[in-house]
């Protein structure tokens, strides 16, 4: 059964501060994993795709890394703002049917 | 990125009525689309793949008959979730799939609640 687990569950920092939030998967045949944002209420916003052949993909101060071996992916957001703060949700697509999401990183970025 | 729109964004129902949400790819052909559920504080759980003419695929535990799947067209699947209860109070969230790098675009979402 594929799981994604994400931790934190919640994270509170103070503004300009470099900050990881942390993804593992159960089954490393995946296709594709995903971040993504949510502010309370909303949809999804998609922030960086990294394919499976790929190792880390960067979106100016977002980076995510991606090991499929080890069943990892991070996400690393430097000098972190309070625009920052929202949840930010981690999804592994196993094949093009089946995209299974963390319960997500609740990160508050204080000024 | 491409666009996926959802309406209506948000919908008070009574216990016992139909209630219908569109999802819509504004700028892109999409012959699947997913629908999602995502309960407070928790995360999206996938109900079911819609097809573009064909019967939808539905996970294991969701009632087929109670949230009705139709994929009429290249750019629009609706999701009716019928004779809704409280229970069925819940964020809904479609996504199309671009067959190309299997990326998938979210809509916004539609708030549902039954009183």
């Amino acid at each position: 059964k594929q799981e994604v687990t994400q931790i934190p569950a919640a994270l509170s920092v103070p503004e300009g501060e470099n900050l990881v939030l942390n993804c593992s998967f159960t089954d490393s045949a995946i296709y594709n994993l995903q971040w993504f944002r949510q502010d309370p209420g909303k949809g999804l916003t998609s922030l960086l795709l990294i394919q499976s052949s790929q190792r880390e993909q960067t979106s100016g101060r977002l980076n995510a890394s991606l090991d499929k071996s080890s069943g990892r992916s991070t996400l690393y957001i430097a000098a972190s703002q309070p625009g920052d703060s929202a949840t930010y949700l981690c999804a592994v697509l196993y094949n093009f049917n089946k995209f299974y999401f963390g319960s997500g990183t609740k990160l508050n970025v204080k000024p | 990125g491409a666009v996926v729109s959802q309406h209506p964004s948000r919908v008070i129902c009574k216990s016992g009525t139909s209630v219908k949400i569109e999802c819509r790819s504004l700028d892109f052909q999409a012959t699947t689309m997913f629908w999602y559920r995502q309960f407070p504080k928790k995360s999206l759980m996938l109900m079911a793949t819609s097809n573009e003419g064909s019967k939808a695929t539905y996970e294991q535990g969701v009632e087929k008959d109670k949230f009705l799947i139709n994929h009429a067209s290249l750019t629009l699947s609706t999701l009716t979730v019928t004779s809704a209860h409280p229970e069925d109070s819940s964020f809904y969230i479609c996504s199309a799939g671009d067959r190309v790098g299997y990326e998938q675009y979210f809509g916004p979402g539609t708030r549902l609640t039954v009183t």
